[in-house]
């Protein structure tokens, strides 16, 4: 079955603690990005990578770091998580650039 | 990226009533997208649009590419209780960017 996987659904975290949210899709998409929702603000892109090794920012990356080694694999990474990145965060992947987006089952982040 | 406009914000209505929902933008998009977020779930893809004044079908649900190229609009019919959830718009010009969403509740 075609998918995006991501892991955890849900983490609670404390302040400064650092944390991997791991992303993968079994589509052998190049274009992979991540997301956070909040309420009344809709999806916000965080990082994205046009194909392996490639990354660039979006519209709110400070905060976060992203990898992109394979093909399949784009884990979002916080390395000193604060309390305003308590989020519903979403990995996606599509064919590429503009093209529509399959997205994860989301995580749950809170971070106290 | 580019601000898109989603409206309504939130609908509440009973089964049975159609529902209308619209997305504008600033710029001229070359694909249009509609998605339903279902509770706890991540975003599914509804309808793709390519093609201006295109009208495309997917059972209750009808989506319009806009003839100017800056907005586009979903329409459900006859709605039902699982229709609930959150409908975002997503248009490219090159990036896809979103709407912020419309909830909609649906009440038997």
């Amino acid at each position: 079955e075609a998918q995006v996987t991501q892991n955890p659904r849900y983490l609670i975290t404390v302040t400064g603690k650092k944390l991997t949210v791991t992303c993968s899709q079994n589509m052998n998409h190049e274009y992979m990005s991540w997301y956070r929702q909040d309420p009344g603000l809709g999806l916000r892109q965080i990082y994205y990578s046009m194909n392996v090794e490639v990354t660039d920012k979006g519209d709110v990356p400070e905060g976060y770091k992203v990898s992109r080694k394979e093909k399949r694999n784009f884990p979002l990474i916080l390395e000193s998580p604060s309390p305003n990145q308590t989020s519903l965060y979403f990995c996606a992947s599509s064919f590429g650039v503009g093209s529509p987006l399959h997205f994860g089952n989301g995580t749950r982040l809170t971070v106290t | 990226g580019q601000q898109l406009n989603q409206s309504p914000q939130s609908m509440f209505i009973q089964e049975g009533e159609d529902v209308s929902m619209n997305c504008t933008s600033s710029s001229i998009f070359n694909t249009w997208l509609w998605y339903k977020q279902d509770p706890g779930e991540g975003p599914v893809l509804l309808i793709a649009l390519y093609k201006a004044g295109e009208l495309t079908s997917n059972g209750r649900l009808t989506a319009q590419f806009g003839i100017t190229r800056k907005d586009s609009f979903l329409n459900i019919s006859a709605s039902i209780p699982s229709d609930v959830g959150i409908y975002f718009c997503a248009g490219a010009e090159y990036a896809l960017n979103f709407g912020k969403g419309t909830s909609l509740l649906v009440t038997p």
